[in-house]
């Protein structure tokens, strides 16, 4: 089971770059990198997915190391609006066979100041 | 766009009483999911689905049961409604692997008095 672990909050300023890592040390071979992002009152919103180095979006960055261990996710010149909580979730491309990279877990709460 | 709506946004049931949470998507997707979201517990998964008639147990199946007779709908189950089923519950569905994006819906807030 490749469980994750994030930070629990995160404070940044509007026009900053702000990264936030996730560590998933028993990460598979065939697991992938997804990104959610969840404001109050909604379900979470899928941001980026990767597998190895760098994703870049119109939203946001990925960065994986080789050893895949971690990833960051780097969300460049933030707004308040970027104030949310973001979940690093590790999975494969299987159905069936178990809940193995379906959990969310705590996320990450950013909270972005003026 | 992937829409996924769930039946109700809020709804208030009795202890003991039966609920049912229907949840629909209209994009083909293979999988569908039910998770409860709870204020410092994060989103939790009780059940899965990976085609019709097929469920898997997410972390806490306890208290639930699920359905799926069609591919595009998914039921979740309270079979006695307790006050600790009060929650916010959350579906979504995805293409092919669990590692794949997952779309959401709005959620129902259910309160179990």
């Amino acid at each position: 089971l490749a469980k994750t672990t994030q930070p629990i909050s995160m404070d940044s300023y509007e026009g900053q770059e702000v990264n936030i890592t996730c560590s998933h040390n028993n990460i598979a071979t065939n697991d992938y990198i997804t990104w959610y992002q969840q404001f109050p009152s909604q379900g979470p919103r899928f941001i980026i997915q990767g597998y190895k180095t760098k994703v870049t979006n119109e939203v946001a960055s990925l960065f994986i190391p080789a050893d895949r261990k971690s990833s960051t996710l780097s969300l460049p010149r933030v707004s308040l609006s970027d104030t949310a909580v973001y979940y690093c979730l590790v999975g494969d491309g299987n159905s069936g066979g178990g809940a193995d990279g379906l959990t969310f877990g705590k996320g990450t709460h950013l909270i972005i100041q003026p | 766009d992937v829409k996924v709506t769930q039946s109700s946004r809020y709804l208030v049931k009795r202890t003991g009483e039966k609920v049912f949470l229907e949840c629909v998507q209209d994009m083909d997707h293979e999988n569908m999911f039910w998770y409860r979201q709870d204020p410092g517990l994060g989103l939790r998964l009780i059940y899965f689905s990976y085609d019709v008639k097929m469920k898997e147990k997410g972390d806490i199946p306890e208290g639930y049961s699920v359905s799926r007779e069609k591919k595009e709908r998914f039921s979740l189950i309270l079979e006695s409604a307790s006050t600790n089923q009060t929650s916010m519950y959350l579906c979504a569905s995805s293409l092919g692997g669990r590692g794949n994006e997952q779309y959401f819906g709005p959620g129902t807030r259910l309160t179990v008095t």
